[in-house]
């Protein structure tokens, strides 16, 4: 019930293209769904979040998209760049709670 | 934004050593404050929760009198790892909760890791 699932475990996108990632989750209680990025030899940096209140946020390239009744998330990337090449986590949690992370996602844009 | 410092980044050191690693928050107050481990190529693991002026709460598995874990201040929380060995090496990150959202502990930001290699 505290599992995330994270799919793909890699990824390789043309420079311009779309990336999406998805995640899905059990747990009705969570109610905080962020994704961060991390690139080698760095901590996590928060990238988007989203509330269960809405079913999409936009933030420049990024967006969130999110289906409660499906109880998944998914995260877009638009017009990919060489340097969004990272390794991307998606996470839940409940209010005060702790983070529940997927398991990572490696997304290599090629020029 | 809010930044989380974390030091030291890099340390190597002899088996049967303690090593001590500081996490701040450098431009808010955090009651809260994570520690992770992080294996190459896999997922973070969250280790404990650090409440300001009280015990840590740490995951099952997670042995307490090894990784002793003090919350003094709500901008400092420091991880110190007992007589490591070989075997305690690995990624570990700190991050500290933002409650200015409304909800408590998020977002979560996170200091840049302590890699620890022991010999």
């Amino acid at each position: 019930q505290q599992e995330v699932k994270q799919s793909p475990q890699s990824l390789i996108v043309q420079k311009g293209g779309i990336s999406i990632i998805n995640c899905a989750y059990e747990n009705t209680a969570f109610d905080y769904f962020p994704w961060y990025q991390q690139f080698p030899g760095k901590g996590p940096a928060l990238l988007i979040a989203i509330r269960p209140d809405v079913s999409e946020k936009k933030e420049g390239r990024f967006t969130i998209s999110f289906n409660k009744s499906a109880k998944q998330f998914s995260l877009h990337i638009m017009d990919s760049q060489p340097g969004d090449s990272a390794t991307y986590f998606c996470a839940a949690s409940r209010d005060t709670d702790k983070l529940i992370f997927g398991t990572g996602t490696r997304l290599q844009v090629f020029p | 934004g809010a930044v989380v410092s974390q030091h030291p980044s890099w340390v190597i050191c002899k088996s049967g050593t303690s090593v001590k690693i500081e996490c701040r928050s450098l431009d808010f107050q955090a009651t809260t404050m994570f520690w992770y481990r992080q294996f190459p190529k896999q997922s973070l693991m969250l280790m404990a929760t650090s409440n300001e002026g009280s015990k840590a709460t740490y995951e099952q598995g997670v042995e307490k009198d090894k990784f002793l874990i003090n919350h003094a201040s709500l901008t400092l929380s420091t991880l110190t790892v007992t007589s490591a060995h070989p075997e305690d090496s690995s990624f570990y990150i700190c991050s500290a909760g933002d409650d200015k959202g409304g909800y408590s502990n998020q977002p979560q930001h996170f200091g840049d890791g302590t890699r620890l290699s022991i010999l």
